[in-house]
């Protein structure tokens, strides 16, 4: 059922830049793709989400390929609270007439000061 | 943002034993619900899918009446943990979503413990 793949762990230096990526390459043309982080022991908060055009928000910036097989989030200045587990996900149809989430392996970013 | 709390946090039950969990969205109408499971450095596995008023839809390999899933409420889910074991123990996790928006809020968890 696995849709994403993640590098399993990523340092990045405070006050830099963090590029998390993501390969999807079976993902489907109305798929969307969430990011997800998840701190130690609490619930996942989202970041953002994307279909083909690139997408910011405050938290973060998301790069799609244009053949979609795959993204990079972009935290642009990491801090040591942005150490976390980072999750790509795709988003696909479900039978109960809504959608799910299939949560890839995550990526564990240590943020170093 | 929108608030989903879970209720409780921790909790110890002896194995034969029921519990329940609840999951509530605190500032929105939740029109759908989700249950997921974690396990210790792992991934959330998605469990079950719940519209208000209708059935739990149940993910391949779960059981059902195992867990029970009961979305009585557009701000109240609840799973209950059946004749629990040792190995159910887990991280459970909920989320929910309303028709206007397409993210799904999560909750902070709960951490069961079969002794």
């Amino acid at each position: 059922d696995a849709k994403t793949t993640q590098p399993p762990s990523m340092d990045c230096a405070e006050g830099r830049a963090a590029n998390l990526p993501c390969n999807h390459s079976t993902i489907s043309g109305n798929e969307y793709v969430y990011w997800y982080r998840q701190i130690h022991s609490q619930g996942p908060q989202y970041i953002i989400h994307g279909l083909k055009n690139n997408e910011t928000n405050e938290m973060a910036s998301l790069i799609i390929t244009e053949d979609r097989k795959s993204s990079t989030l972009i935290l642009p200045h990491a801090t040591l609270r942005d150490t976390a587990v980072y999750y790509c996900i795709v988003r696909v149809a479900h039978l109960s007439g809504t959608y799910k989430y299939i949560f890839g392996t995550g990526t564990r970013l240590k943020v170093l000061a | 943002g929108a608030v989903v709390s879970q209720h409780p946090s921790r909790v110890i039950c002896k194995s034969g034993t029921s519990v329940k969990i609840e999951c509530r969205s605190l500032d929105f109408q939740a029109t759908t619900m989700f249950w997921y499971r974690q396990f210790p450095k792992k991934s959330l596995m998605l469990m079950a899918t719940s519209n208000e008023g209708s059935k739990a839809t149940y993910e391949q390999g779960v059981e059902k009446d195992k867990f029970l899933i009961n979305h009585a409420s557009l701000t109240l889910s609840t799973l209950t943990v059946t004749s629990a074991h040792p190995e159910d123990s887990s991280f459970y996790i909920c989320s929910a979503r309303w028709q206007g928006l397409s993210e799904q809020y999560f909750g902070p968890g709960t951490r069961l413990t079969v002794t």
